[in-house]
């Protein structure tokens, strides 16, 4: 079964204290991944696309990297205004359907 | 702001009712997903509409239903409410409609059950 799998499941950073996320996949033929920023209580926002592996995309703080079986969430001197949950997710046939498979997502925390 | 409005922003109900959910998609897009999220879990795929016919069914209950309408909004029409079925409930739109594009999420509906 197509499965996505994010760590850490929760994340305490420093103000500036650059880290990782990590988004592993297993999925048959993957058509693309997909980040979200999540802020509590809200709906995700769409961050990144990636397609093929190799592939990097950045916005601000951000750098999304692509890999054949996982996926990086690159947060470079992050700020207070980071801490949400991101979330990666992957289109996966599922059921005889196509679906978007969500990872259940990091919790950062960014200390002043 | 995605440009998907959805409503109620929250609604408490006793269990036993029914209640509906709606969501007007993105400007341009044809495909409306729902899914639900419960607290601290993450987001489970309900359904998802193209046009205004079905595309894909996911973890939906049979109590739940939905439809999407000629102008693209969509309603998720929730009964037998039990307990359980407390959750953020998401709708997100997108142009693709095959699943296989981004797809941009509306503020949610929080459903609460006594």
């Amino acid at each position: 079964e197509d499965q996505v799998t994010q760590s850490p499941e929760a994340l305490r950073l420093q103000e500036g204290e650059s880290s990782s996320l990590n988004c592993s996949y297993t999925v048959s033929g993957l058509r693309g991944l997909f980040w979200y920023r999540q802020d509590p209580g809200k709906g995700p926002e769409f961050l990144f696309t990636l397609y093929s592996a190799g592939e990097e995309k950045e916005k601000e703080r951000l750098k999304a990297t692509l890999t054949k079986k996982e996926s990086f969430l690159h947060i470079t001197a992050p700020k207070p205004e980071d801490s949400a949950t991101y979330i990666c997710a992957v289109p996966a046939r599922t059921g005889g359907y196509q679906k978007v498979t969500f990872g259940t997502g990091t919790k950062l925390q960014v200390i002043p | 702001d995605s440009g998907v409005t959805q409503t109620p922003k929250h609604l408490i109900t006793a269990t036993g009712q029914r209640v509906t959910l709606r969501c007007s998609p993105r400007s341009g897009d044809l495909s409306v997903y729902w899914y639900q999220q419960s607290l601290d879990q993450g987001l489970q795929f309900l359904i998802q509409y193209y046009n205004g016919e079905e595309r894909a069914k996911g973890n939906i209950l049979e109590r739940f239903s939905a439809q999407q309408f000629p102008d693209l909004h969509s309603e998720l029409n929730l009964s037998s409410l039990e307990l359980g079925d407390s959750a953020l409930y998401f709708c997100a739109s997108s142009v693709d409609g095959r699943a296989l594009g981004e797809q941009y999420f509306g503020p949610g509906t929080r459903l609460t059950v006594t």
